[in-house]
């Protein structure tokens, strides 16, 4: 059964300092992978996916993340954060065989300061 | 391009009475899936439609059903409402079969007394 885990349950961090949130996943065949951001009352916001190719991959709001299949991992990154990427962030497993179901791990609230 | 619209936004029922939210996918798209999300469990799929016929199915009891029309359209309903079902259901949409990248709707929250 496909599994994604995302260690960190909170993460804090000054506004301009790089952000990395991790992800980890568990499937047997080549997964498709998804980062959404969700702000508090809102539904969730597609921010980079991962289907095939190169395995860094370019997302909006300045957002990468890179898939690395021997460490069954595709973490996101942010070079400089803005206050307003305060938000909780989810990872997210597909399959092509999944019929429009997405696994997801428990989510990183992500917390800015000044 | 509209976006994934769900109605109503909010709603509050009593326990043992049922439910129907509502999810307009954007025009085209085909596909319409429906996840629970609350505190405890986090995000859960509930069932995946395309062209009227329910492809997969979450873990969840009978109580929780869905219907696509053919204009896409899609309706979930719980009936026998319990406490436990208080949460935020959400929506998909997405252009094709498979793993395609979804598009949510705002959600709909649904508080059960």
């Amino acid at each position: 059964a496909q599994s994604v885990t995302q260690p960190d349950i909170h993460i804090t961090v000054s506004e301009g300092a790089s952000l990395e949130l991790r992800c980890n996943y568990s499937y047997g065949a080549t997964p498709y992978l998804f980062w959404y951001v969700q702000s508090p009352g809102q539904g969730l916001q597609l921010l980079l996916k991962y289907f095939s190719g190169d395995t860094l991959v370019q997302g909006i709001k300045g957002f990468e993340a890179e898939f690395k299949r021997s460490q069954s991992s595709f973490n996101l990154r942010k070079p400089s954060v803005h206050w307003s990427d305060a938000a909780e962030y989810f990872c997210a497993v597909g399959a092509a065989d999944s019929w429009g179901k997405l696994q997801f791990g428990a989510g990183t609230q992500v917390v800015v300061t000044p | 391009k509209a976006g994934v619209t769900q109605t109503p936004r909010y709603l509050i029922k009593t326990r043992g009475q049922q439910v129907t939210l509502s999810c307009s996918p954007i025009s085209g798209h085909r596909s319409v899936s429906w996840y629970q999300q609350t505190p405890g469990q986090g995000l859960q799929f509930l069932f995946e439609y395309f062209s009227e016929t329910q492809r997969n199915k979450g873990n969840f009891p009978g109580r929780f059903s869905g219907r696509q029309f053919s204009n896409s359209r899609s309706e979930m309903n719980v009936s026998t409402l319990e406490l436990g079902d208080s949460a935020l259901y959400l929506c998909a949409s997405s252009k094709i079969a498979g793993a395609d990248e979804q598009f949510f709707g705002p959600g709909t929250r649904l508080t059960v007394l």
